[in-house]
């Protein structure tokens, strides 16, 4: 059983598209991150939902929109996507607090052309 | 703010040598620190963490980090490489601010381990 699982895998698309990650965790953890990774494999977060609620927002263009219909479920909707959002796409989960690991997704590669 | 440095971008070792893969962090508080590990085209793999304690942790495939809080680092060690420790190795920390948790990388530390 996968414990944090995306789809899809690959997304490859053209500019100006609008796009959807969708990530599911089964390890009842209330908190689901969504992390960026760039070429250099730079890790960087861009937010943060626990039980459902936005608590880290970081400094991503709005054409980024995270939803979370319940607290097993992040998605990223990617509005006119532009060749600088090509990188490796990473969900997470954890427990809440600060002493729990994350557990995260295989990622899902997105390449803009 | 918080932050967490990784020095070397790559670290080459002989197989059966220890090895070590440095990190230091800053953060306001006490700090909550991860370690993990990415092989190519994959997720990030939790590996071990410091909460508080023990100053030494010992963690998955035989890693183990030691904790010093006079020089803010937390570095991983192994005593004996494997060929297949080969990876990108990721220090991470935690802080809690008001309830706004964040788990920050390093820049990844490209681990070789040469036969």
């Amino acid at each position: 059983d996968t414990a944090v699982s995306q789809t899809p895998k690959y997304l490859v698309t053209q500019m100006g598209n609008d796009k959807s990650i969708k990530c599911e965790q089964n390890l009842g953890h209330d908190t689901m991150y969504w992390y960026k990774q760039d070429s250099k494999k730079f890790l960087k977060i861009m937010f943060s939902y626990n039980n459902k609620e936005l608590i880290i927002n970081e400094t991503v263009p709005n054409r980024f929109s995270p939803k979370s219909p319940d607290k097993a479920h992040l998605n990223l909707h990617i509005n006119s996507l532009e060749l600088g959002d090509s990188a490796v796409y990473f969900c997470a989960s954890s427990p809440q607090g600060v002493n729990t690991e994350a557990f995260f997704g295989q990622g899902t590669r997105l390449t803009v052309v | 703010a918080q932050s967490v440095a990784q020095p070397e971008d790559q670290v080459n070792v002989a197989e059966g040598n220890p090895l070590t893969v440095k990190c230091t962090y800053s953060v306001s508080g006490n700090p909550y620190l991860f370690w993990y590990v990415q092989y190519p085209n994959r997720g990030l793999q939790f590996l071990l963490k410091y909460i508080t304690g023990d100053n030494l942790v010992k963690g998955s495939y035989g890693f183990e980090a030691e904790f010093n809080k006079s020089q803010t680092s937390f570095h991983l060690k192994k005593p004996s490489a494997l060929v297949s420790d080969s990876a990108l190795y990721f220090c991470a920390v935690r802080a809690s601010n008001f309830g706004n948790e964040k788990l920050t990388f390093g820049t990844g530390t490209r681990l070789t381990i040469i036969p």
